[in-house]
């Protein structure tokens, strides 16, 4: 079974704060995605990567950058935390080959007092 | 550009029964596919099922069926004998090149 693994279920800090989220997948996939999720917005993709230090933007990049240095590691970082950051926000990968779908991770609350 | 539409928030059904979660999309590629994913309470986004564009015959996996139109562009999901445990937010995605876009989901709940 494929896992993906973020660091924290549930993480608060302080605006302004450099925030980093973390995720580990155990099963060699080349793609690896961050998404937010609000209620009634659904989940939008803030940054994926299809490779080792390969990313591109997603929909909502502002205020987030990403770091992905070894394959099964894929970093959210918030450059300087603000209250409209609170979210959940799930990581999830996959393999490159045909129409696999996705796999998740737990997701992580994260709220910016 | 890809986007999936949602038009149910929330939606109820008696334990037992079959339950009709409706997705359209839009899209311009000839090629690609359709899942659906489900969210219980705890936050964890399982897959479901997978739609091809090209596949002629609906998708299903155990009590998860797709009904999959393609002129009409929708691809809803049919949960039969529903059960409590399939309370839970339903999320239908299109995958477009390497990222999937997602609908803003249906909350099932299912009534004893």
């Amino acid at each position: 079974d494929v896992k993906v693994t973020q660091s924290s279920r549930y993480l608060v800090k302080r605006t302004g704060e450099k925030v980093f989220l973390e995720c580990v997948q155990d099963m060699d996939h080349e793609n690896m995605f961050w998404y937010r999720q609000d209620p009634g917005l659904g989940l939008r993709l803030i940054y994926f990567s299809y490779d080792v230090k390969m990313k591109e933007k997603g929909d909502i990049p502002e205020g987030y950058s990403v770091s992905r240095e070894k394959k099964e590691r894929f970093s959210l970082i918030l450059e300087s935390a603000s209250t409209n950051q609170t979210s959940m926000y799930l990581c999830a990968s996959r393999t490159n080959l045909g129409n696999q779908p996705q796999h998740f991770g737990d997701g992580t609350r994260l709220s910016i007092l | 550009a890809q986007k999936i539409t949602q038009t149910q928030p929330g939606m109820f059904v008696q334990e037992k029964e079959a339950v009709t979660l409706d997705c359209t999309y839009d899209t311009s590629d000839q090629s690609y596919g359709l899942f659906w994913y489900k969210q219980p309470s705890s936050g964890e986004m399982i897959f479901l099922i997978y739609q091809g564009s090209y596949d002629e015959q609906n998708a299903t996996e155990g009590r998860y069926s797709l009904n999959f139109q393609k002129a009409r562009k929708s691809a809803n999901l049919v949960i039969s004998a529903s059960q409590l445990g399939d309370s839970a937010m339903y999320f239908c995605a299109i995958k477009g090149g390497n990222q999937f876009y997602f609908g803003t989901g249906t909350s099932l709940t299912v009534i004893p």
